[in-house]
């Protein structure tokens, strides 16, 4: 089975905090993602990279950055967190651009 | 921009009768449709991959169909039970250079024992 990682179930940080949220997958899929779920919004992409050292931003790109230095590892980055950004957090990786997603257990981050 | 819309967003259901999920999308254009079952606080499982040549996909007691003419798609639950509780979300691939899935905001069902 494809098993995608996060890091952290519950995460609480403080206002202005530099927040690491890690993903990684044991299946060597090409393509990975970051999206944010919210009551009544649904889930909204933040960023996704298609190969390692490539990214390209979603829908909702603002505050947050991300890293892919190895296949398997793709990291969001919360460069000074802020209250807007609690929400619950979801990764996901595909082997490529044919076939299904496959999701993390998710994050929630609440930050005070 | 495509719009991915499930209605109703919510359901209750008596244990064993069959569930009906609607997904619409504005543009018809698509590559490939998803649907995906999450539990409260869970990440998201994946239950069906339609592809835009494809009308349906069957696993076990779920039945996805596509309609991209009309832009519709439709998850059949059979003979519900009370596991089966949970919110379904549809996704949908808009082209084949586009790397992103649009989400639906889900329909939470729940089944009644």
């Amino acid at each position: 089975d494809v098993k995608v990682t996060q890091s952290s179930r519950y995460l609480v940080k403080r206002t202005g905090e530099k927040v690491f949220l890690e993903c990684v997958q044991d299946m060597d899929h090409e393509n990975m993602f970051w999206y944010r779920q919210d009551p009544g919004l649904g889930l909204r992409l933040i960023y996704f990279s298609y190969d390692v050292k490539m990214k390209e931003k979603g829908d909702i790109p603002e505050g947050y950055s991300v890293s892919r230095e190895k296949k398997e590892r793709f990291s969001l980055i919360l460069e000074s967190a802020s209250t807007n950004q609690t929400s619950m957090y979801l990764c996901a990786s595909r082997p490529d651009t044919t076939r299904s997603a496959f999701f993390g257990q998710g994050t929630r981050l609440t930050v005070v | 921009k495509q719009e991915v819309t499930q209605i109703p967003a919510a359901l209750s259901v008596p244990e064993g009768e069959n569930l009906v999920l609607n997904c619409s999308f504005t543009d018809s254009a698509i590559y490939n449709l998803q649907w995906f079952r999450q539990d409260p606080g869970k990440g998201l499982t994946s239950l069906l991959l339609i592809q835009s040549s494809q009308r349906e996909q069957t696993s076990g007691r779920l039945n996805a169909s596509l309609d991209k003419s009309s832009g519709r798609s439709t998850l059949y639950i059979a003979a519900s039970q009370p596991g089966d509780s949970a919110t379904y979300l549809c996704a949908v691939r808009p082209g084949s250079n586009d790397y992103k899935l649009s989400f639906g905001a889900g329909t939470t069902v729940t089944v009644r024992a």
